[in-house]
């Protein structure tokens, strides 16, 4: 059974860092393109970004791209997402999905809220 | 930046009945290898997203045949038929056709 579990999450103040993970089980982690999707309080759906297989190529949302990293380790079966400099605007939840022709699992969710 | 437009449902939607969501793109989602990047997401509440359909028309595994896509390269429609109480939730359309990949709004769909 595919599962994805995100953790890392909770209150942070705004300008602090935060990474988050996501430990996949249940298929060949390494086969797959990862992404990051966060939706906010309001139910707005945002793409973060997403990462090769192999962890060579990134892409990113341009409005994040200075201030989120995506990587990861596949002798873990982990996804990271490194979160910098943190605004009251990052509050969400944070999804990890797997990418096969579309995010065809997604994690359970991880919620992340920004204030001081 | 492909901006993806939602419809409204005129809810609740009686079971039984069918329903067709719409969502439209600022661009083509065609490629160049004839596919309609186009996928659909079902949020139900309290739960993560679930993948419908992709490449516009074709079902996810395990996704029920009430479920169909259809469009053409800027406007699409899901339709669910014979609605039901578990169809109930937010749709999703979202475009894979080029970076950044972007949503649209949701369109809730609530069954009486």
């Amino acid at each position: 059974e595919v599962q994805l579990v995100e953790s890392g999450g909770g209150l942070v103040q705004p300008g602090a860092s935060l990474k988050l993970s996501c430990v996949a089980s249940g298929f060949t982690f390494s086969d797959y393109w990862m992404s990051w999707v966060r939706q906010t309080p309001g139910k707005t759906m945002e793409w973060i970004g997403d990462i090769k297989y192999d962890g060579s190529y990134t892409n990113y949302a341009p409005s994040l791209k200075n201030r989120f990293t995506i990587s990861r380790d596949n002798a873990k079966s982990t996804l990271y997402l490194q979160m910098s400099n943190v605004r009251s605007e990052d509050t969400a939840t944070y999804y990890c999905t797997r990418d096969k022709v579309g995010a065809d699992y997604w994690g359970q969710g991880v919620m992340v809220t920004v204030s001081s | 930046d492909i901006v993806m437009t939602q419809g409204v449902l005129p809810n609740p939607v009686p079971s039984g009945e069918s329903a067709s969501i719409t969502c439209r793109s600022s661009k083509s989602l065609v490629y160049k290898d004839g596919k309609t990047y186009l996928n659909w997401f079902l949020q139900r509440p309290g739960q993560s997203p679930q993948l419908l359909t992709y490449w516009m028309s074709t079902r996810a595994s395990g996704v029920s045949d009430r479920f169909s896509g259809s469009g053409s390269g800027t406007y699409f429609t899901l339709k669910i038929s014979r609605v039901r109480a578990e169809d109930a939730g937010v749709y999703y359309c979202q475009q894979v056709r080029e970076y950044p990949l972007t949503f649209g709004s949701g369109t809730k769909l609530e069954i009486k």
